[in-house]
C-alpha cells in the first residue's frame, strides 16, 4: 500500500489483559519503527527491523513488550499483562532504506488501559 | 544524554511569521527533521536539513541550523490557522529518531 496502515485505531484493555497492535508497512519499504508517545507528546523509540530481522531493540521495555515483523503478514507489537502506563498512542513508521531521509508515519493506536 | 528540547507554546496572530526553536545533542546527526502532528492524527513531515548546511527554505517554510550551538529552528511565514498544530524537531541517532518535547503552535484571528 501506499500508506502505513495500523490497526485498530482505538484499544481498550483491563489492567493485566495482552494488547496486540498492527502495522503494516508501505509496499518496498525495508524498515519498519515503532514508537511510544505517551500523554506529554514524548515520543520513545521502541523498535525497529530490517525486514524480518530486528534492527535495534533499545527501546524495549525488556518484560512484556515483544514485536515481530514476518514475510507476508503485518508487522506486529504485543504487550503481554498490560499496565496502566502502558496507555499511549503507538506508531509505526517505514523507509525504504536505513538512512533514508523520510520515514512514514501511521496514523498511530491509542492503547487506554483501565 | 539524548534530550531534544523545545519550548512548550507558541501563540502568534493569523499572517505573522512563526518561529519555532528546538536545541539537540547528538553531534553526530546527519540529518535534522521538523514534523507536524495535528490532533489525533500522526507525524508529517515537513522538512528537513543535512548537517552540513546552515538554511533551507521550502515555501513557506524556512529551517536554520547551528551547529556549534547545536540549534536548529523553523520559521514558519504567513502563518495560517491551518498551521495550528504540534510540532516536533527529531534528530537521527544510530539509524531511529529522536523526538522532541513538541511545541504547540496556536494560531489566532
Amino acid at each position: 500500500g501506499e500508506e502505513v496502515a495500523q490497526t485498530p485505531k482505538h484499544l481498550v484493555r483491563g489492567e493485566g489483559q495482552k494488547a496486540k497492535l498492527y502495522c503494516a508497512p508501505i509496499k518496498g519499504h525495508s524498515y519498519v519503527f515503532w514508537y511510544q508517545q505517551v500523554l506529554k507528546n514524548e515520543f520513545k523509540f521502541l523498535i525497529s527491523f530490517q525486514n524480518e530481522n530486528v534492527f535495534d531493540e533499545t527501546g524495549m521495555p525488556k518484560e512484556r513488550f515483544s514485536a515481530k515483523c514476518l514475510p507476508n503478514s503485518p508487522c506486529s507489537l504485543e504487550i503481554q499483562a498490560t499496565k496502566l502506563e502502558d496507555s499511549a498512542v503507538y506508531f509505526c513508521a517505514s523507509s525504504q532504506w536505513q538512512g533514508d531521509t523520510e520515514a512514514f508515519f501511521g496514523q498511530g493506536t491509542r492503547l487506554t488501559v483501565v | 544524554g539524548e534530550d531534544v528540547e523545545q519550548s512548550l507554546f507558541l501563540s502568534v496572530r493569523e499572517g505573522d511569521s512563526s518561529v519555532i526553536n528546538c536545541t539537540y545533542t547528538d553531534s553526530s546527526s546527519t540529518y535534522l527533521y521538523w514534523y507536524k502532528q495535528e490532533p489525533g492524527a500522526g507525524l508529517q513531515l515537513l522538512t528537513y536539513i543535512f548537517s552540513n548546511m546552515d538554511m533551507k527554505q521550502d515555501q513557506r517554510l524556512t529551517v536554520l541550523l547551528n551547529k556549534k550551538d547545536k540549534h536548529l529552528s523553523l520559521r514558519i511565514a504567513d502563518t495560517q490557522t491551518g498551521d495550528s498544530a504540534i510540532y516536533f524537531c527529531a534528530e537521527d541517532t544510530a539509524s531511529k529518531l529522536t523526538f522532541g518535547t513538541g511545541t504547540r503552535l496556536q494560531v489566532t484571528l
